[in-house]
């Protein structure tokens, strides 16, 4: 069974700097999709950044890039410039497409972002 | 385009009642799936469905839990008997099957339950 490991429960970063959240994963299958998703106090989780694991280059979402490691199983966020709307629990989920699409999830990190 | 919407946003019931949810996900949307997260922890996987077709049901925590989508549009989950165990937030997400980002859920904003 796929299982993602988020080892970081909490993290803070000062606003503007950059900020990585780690995340492995562990899979026999080849073809996967790998995302991240914020969820902010009291809101509901969005889609932060998502890469597909037969895709050699790492995905990047404006100020969101990841480290997408497939022979590690390894899978960080980078956050650059971080902005106090940052603060927000962050999800690392791995998804097994065309079989029944569940989305295997992390514990989460807790991500502060302080002025 | 409202996004995917869950009623109610907050339940409190006794342990050994019904509960019955609600989940309306984007109108063009044909895969809705529910999740369950309890405090500290990410989502897990409920059930999935295609259009009205509940395609994946195995995952369901007991067979306290069912859900159903008649119509192909909103879904409910319900969960009969509670227990205490089943308190925790409810996640609905919905997704475009067939489409190049079919993969990508789009999440509501929860179902807070409490079992007294």
């Amino acid at each position: 069974a796929q299982t993602v490991t988020q080892s970081q429960p909490e993290m803070s970063v000062q606003e503007a700097e950059t900020v990585t959240l780690s995340c492995t994963y562990d899979t026999s299958e080849n073809n996967y999709y790998l995302f991240w998703y914020k969820q902010p106090p009291s809101r509901q989780m969005i889609l932060v950044i998502r890469q597909e694991a037969y895709k050699q280059q790492n995905a990047t979402e404006n100020r969101f890039s990841v480290n997408f490691q497939k022979a590690a199983k390894s899978f960080s966020l980078k956050i650059s410039d971080s902005q106090l709307g940052d603060t927000a629990m962050y999800f690392c989920a791995f998804m097994k497409p065309f079989i029944n699409n569940d989305m295997r999830f992390g514990a989460g990190t807790r991500l502060t972002v302080k002025p | 385009d409202t996004g995917v919407s869950q009623d109610p946003r907050h339940k409190i019931t006794k342990r050994g009642q019904n509960v019955t949810f609600r989940c309306d996900p984007i109108s063009e949307h044909n895969r809705l799936y529910w999740y369950r997260q309890t405090l500290g922890q990410g989502p897990e996987f409920l059930t999935y469905f295609q259009n009205e077709a509940q395609l994946e049901k195995s995952r369901l925590l007991s067979d306290r839990f069912s859900a159903e989508r008649p119509k192909g549009s909103f879904s409910t989950l319900e969960i009969q008997r509670t227990e205490q165990g089943d308190s925790a937030m409810y996640l609905c997400a919905s997704s475009v099957a067939g489409a190049s980002t079919s993969y990508e859920q789009y999440f509501g904003p929860g179902t807070r339950l409490t079992v007294t």
